[in-house]
């Protein structure tokens, strides 16, 4: 089984429909993260968590908003999907440097998000 | 000037040729240096760690110049499965600090 897991694989929505993209992980990871992806931008920071009462905005948190909800869990929501906010969607987890890791991120498959 | 800058590329090689990648940081107490894969429509995995001394895995050379706050990584021999974009990361110099993903470099290794 996967280490990091991420529903649904693809989605196609609305403008204005809430959505809401899930990531698990059983790699026991303190950190996580969501970034998106778009054609020739690379990847870019949404939100980030360095433990279950973290919560961290990125580089792009605007119309995002995020949920840790257990050490395994990290869920990202779009309140009010708009056309530019499709994307490909990556969570990633990692240990912090200095605990025998070096924060070396693993990220799930990714979300394919449509929005029209 | 961005935290992590890479080539632009894309880089299109015939096979076995050796190709060099080439990443600047902006953050000089950055601690942590890696090169990832990413294939299309994929996400990205870890190829290596680089380290102060320089390190070999295979065909995979990477090079740390903290003096220059300078990245490379050397693929020797190309194949056509090399295709793919490779990634500099880089951590921000705390333990406390998010790593940082450049932008990426393409590569196409042509038969």
């Amino acid at each position: 089984d996967a280490d990091v897991t991420q529903t649904p694989r693809n989605r196609i929505t609305k403008t204005g429909k809430r959505i809401m993209l899930e990531c698990s992980q059983t790699k026991g990871h303190d950190r996580m993260y969501w970034y998106r992806q778009d054609p020739g931008l690379g990847l870019r920071l949404i939100y980030y968590s360095f433990d279950v009462k973290d919560i961290n905005k990125g580089e792009i948190s605007d119309g995002y908003s995020v949920s840790r909800q257990a050490q395994a869990k990290f869920s990202l929501s779009l309140e009010s999907a708009i056309p530019n906010q499709t994307a490909l969607y990556f969570c990633a987890t990692s240990d912090p440097p200095g605990r025998g890791s070096t924060d070396t991120q693993y990220f799930g498959p990714g979300t394919r998000l449509t929005v029209l | 000037r961005k935290e992590v800058e890479q080539d632009p590329g894309p880089f299109n090689v015939p096979e076995g040729a050796t190709v060099a990648f080439n990443c600047t940081y902006s953050n000089s107490a950055s601690q942590s240096f890696f090169w990832y894969r990413q294939d299309c429509r994929k996400e990205p995995k870890l190829l290596m760690s680089v380290y102060s001394s320089g390190n070999e895995d295979g065909r995979f050379t990477a090079q740390l110049n903290r003096a220059s706050q300078y990245i490379s990584l050397l693929i020797r021999d190309s194949k056509l499965s090399d295709s793919a974009t490779y990634l500099c990361v880089v951590n921000g110099g705390t333990s406390y600090d998010k790593v940082i993903f450049g932008p990426g470099t393409s590569l196409s290794v042509i038969p």
